[in-house]
Parts: structure tokens; C-alpha cells; sequence
């Protein structure tokens, strides 16, 4: 079992609507939650980061954490074509704060 | 400030060969890490490194060495190359918030 799972996509949302953003995790004991854009031939650059239950707003992005669940979300709202990239999911290992699983990475479509 | 530098930027070698992939930070952060990114495969952490004279393996370690020269230089070492190294490598360090900032990566291509 993979310590972080994503849907690879890719997902393909209209310009202006809501795009979702899933990820699941397998340690309950995890705390610390990050989602990463990456375009294409680019290196990861950390969007948001989340630690406690609920959501977190910054700007157009939201993120979701539910630690019951152990599920994670981004939520983007007014989608734009720059939107368009592969979204990674990172969550910190349980006991080592220097260490994070990364999941593969869902690739999202922006269509104007 | 540049951030996280990585040497060189494109690669290619014959199986057996060796070489190092060379990575630096100015934000004077303690943490760095080498990972390995492969098509549908996420990033995999290959080594990291907590702090300056320390160094730990991370999920896939084999056939990789790694250095932490001082607080702003890790290097990654291939030792005999093979096409399985076939990747893009990217360096990151870690802020105090848990926050990793990445190098622009090398494109390595093992023949």
C-alpha cells in the first residue's frame, strides 16, 4: 500500500468553474499535509499546507483535511487555463519531521 | 537569492559510469533531500539529510551515495550507472514550516 494515493487524471474542468483535488494517505498518525503544483518539465512548488482539521483559504485555493478519513483536498475555484499542471499531494512521516511521501500526482486540465 | 541550484541541468552516460549531481542552498536551511521522479511514480526520496554531518536513507537508496559537504551543499553519487537511473533528479531543502523549495532538477539519461 502506498503511503499516498491521487487519482492521476487526467481532470479536465471548464475555465471559471471549481476544480477538486483528492488525496488519501495510510498513516492516521500523519500531521503535517502539503499540496505542490508542478508544470510540465518544472520542479514542484509548494500552493498550501494544512495541519489541522477542516479547511484552509488562500486566495483561490482551498484545502481540506480530514484526518478521520484521512483524506486530504484542494479545492481551486475560478479555474484558469495557468491552472493547468500535475498537483502533488505530501504528507510528513509520523516520526521523523524530516521526511515526507509524496503521491504521484494528479494532472489537471483547465479548458478556456 | 537563488534558492536551491542543482549541476547540471541534462546528463547522459553509458551503464557503468559514474557521476555527481551536485545541489546547493542560500536559505540556510538545515534539512535537505534528493529525490527521484519517474513517470506515474510520484517523487520517491532517495536520501536526506536533517542537518550538516548527517545523512539517512530514504525509499530508494540503492546505488546512490550521498554527501552533506557542509549547511549548503548535498551531492548525490552514482557509483555505476545503470538505464534504472534513468530519472529526473531534483534536490529540495526545508524551511522551518515543513516548507520544501526545489531545484530545477537534472534530466539524467543512462544509455
Amino acid at each position: 500500500q502506498k503511503e499516498v494515493e491521487q487519482n492521476s487524471g487526467p481532470l479536465s474542468v471548464p475555465e471559471g468553474a471549481i476544480a477538486s483535488l483528492n488525496c488519501t494517505y495510510s498513516d492516521r498518525g500523519s500531521q503535517s499535509f502539503f499540496w505542490y503544483r508542478q508544470y510540465s518539465g518544472k520542479s514542484p512548488e509548494l500552493i498550501m499546507f494544512i495541519y489541522s482539521n477542516g479547511d484552509k483559504e488562500d486566495g483561490r485555493f482551498t484545502a481540506q483535511l480530514n484526518k478521520a478519513s484521512q483524506y486530504v483536498s484542494l479545492l481551486i475555484r475560478d479555474s484558469q487555463p495557468s491552472d493547468s499542471a500535475t498537483y502533488l499531494c505530501a504528507v510528513g512521516a509520523r516520526y521523523n519531521f524530516n521526511k515526507f511521501y509524496f503521491g504521484s500526482g494528479t494532472k489537471l486540465n483547465v479548458k478556456p | 537569492n537563488a534558492g536551491v541550484t542543482q549541476t547540471p541541468k541534462f546528463q547522459v552516460l553509458k551503464t557503468g559510469q559514474s557521476m555527481t549531481l551536485q545541489c546547493a542552498q542560500d536559505m540556510n536551511h538545515n534539512s535537505m533531500y534528493w529525490y527521484r521522479q519517474d513517470p506515474g511514480m510520484g517523487l520517491r526520496l532517495i536520501y536526506y539529510s536533517a542537518s550538516e554531518g548527517t545523512t539517512d536513507k530514504g525509499e530508494v537508496p540503492n546505488g546512490y551515495n550521498v554527501s552533506r559537504l557542509n549547511k549548503r551543499e548535498f551531492s548525490l553519487r552514482l557509483e555505476s550507472a545503470a538505464p534504472s537511473q534513468t530519472s529526473v533528479y531534483f534536490c529540495a531543502s526545508t524551511s522551518g514550516r515543513n516548507e520544501q523549495f526545489f531545484g530545477p532538477g537534472t534530466r539524467l539519461t543512462v544509455l
